[in-house]
C-alpha cells in the first residue's frame, strides 16, 4: 500500500518557523517529484512549491520564494517543507502530493499562526 | 502564470441527474508531447483532494466511468452522467504544463 503519511498540527507564532514531514512508502519516494499544495480555511488549494525525485532541484511559487525550503531524506523516505518568518495569513493546512497523475496525496497537517 | 477560471462557483443537482463543469485557461495546456495537462480532483469534505482525471481525459484508477473529462486547447470540462450522494464536494481542475501549477478556485456540488 502506497502512502503519504504527514506530521502532526502546529502552532507557531508570527515570525516562527515550521517544518511539516511527509513520509512516503512503497516506490513514491525514489522516482517521484513531492509537492506541496496548501488550503486557507474555507479557501481552494495553492501551490506551494516541490521537489525533485533526486531531491537537488525544488521549485517554488513567487509568493514563496525566499521563505520556504523542501529538503528530501533518503535514509528515512522522507520529504521536508519548511515555512520561515510565518503570518497569519499562512494558517492553513498544507498537503503533500506526489506526481500530479499518482493519486497519492498526504492527509494534511494544519499550520496554526497566531499570537 | 496560468489563471484557471471554473463555472459554475457551485451547483445543486438531483440525484440521478447530469452535472457539468466548466474550466478555461489563460494558455493553451497542449504540450509539445501531444498530451494536455489538465486534471479534475475531488474534495469531499474534511478530505484530501482525490484525482478523479489525469492529462485531459484519463480516469484515475477507480473513479467511477459516469466521470468523464474532455476539452482542447483551453476549454475543458468535467461531466457526471448521474450524480450519486457520493458525489458531493468541491471539484478543482488543474494545470501543471508549465511552472506554477495553478489550480481553479473550485465548483461546490450539493445534492438537491
Amino acid at each position: 500500500q502506497v502512502q503519504l503519511v504527514q506530521s502532526g498540527a502546529e502552532v507557531k507564532r508570527p515570525g516562527a518557523s515550521v517544518r511539516v514531514s511527509c513520509k512516503a512508502s512503497g516506490d513514491i519516494f525514489t522516482g517521484y517529484y513531492i509537492h506541496w499544495v496548501r488550503q486557507a480555511p474555507g479557501q481552494g488549494l495553492e501551490w506551494v512549491g516541490c521537489v525533485n525525485p533526486s531531491g537537488e532541484g525544488t521549485n517554488f511559487a513567487q509568493k514563496f520564494q525566499g521563505r520556504v525550503t523542501m529538503t528530501r531524506d533518503t535514509s528515512v523516505s522522507t520529504v521536508y517543507m519548511e515555512l520561515t518568518r510565518l503570518r497569519s495569513d499562512d494558517t492553513a493546512v498544507y498537503y503533500c502530493a506526489a506526481n500530479w497523475g499518482s493519486g497519492y496525496w498526504g492527509q494534511g497537517t494544519l499550520v496554526t499562526v497566531s499570537s | 502564470d496560468i489563471v484557471m477560471t471554473q463555472t459554475p462557483p457551485s451547483l445543486s443537482v438531483t440525484p440521478g441527474q447530469p452535472a457539468s463543469i466548466s474550466c478555461n485557461s489563460t494558455e493553451s495546456l497542449l504540450h509539445s508531447d501531444g498530451k494536455t495537462y489538465l486534471y479534475w480532483f475531488l474534495q469531499r469534505p474534511g478530505q484530501s483532494p482525490q484525482l478523479l482525471i489525469y492529462e485531459l481525459s484519463n480516469r484515475f484508477s477507480g473513479v467511477p466511468d459516469r466521470f468523464s473529462g474532455s476539452g482542447s486547447g483551453t476549454d475543458f470540462t468535467l461531466k457526471i452522467s448521474r450524480v450519486e450522494a457520493e458525489d458531493v464536494g468541491v471539484y478543482y481542475c488543474m494545470h501543471s504544463i508549465q511552472f506554477p501549477p495553478t489550480f481553479g478556485q473550485g465548483t461546490r456540488l450539493e445534492i438537491k
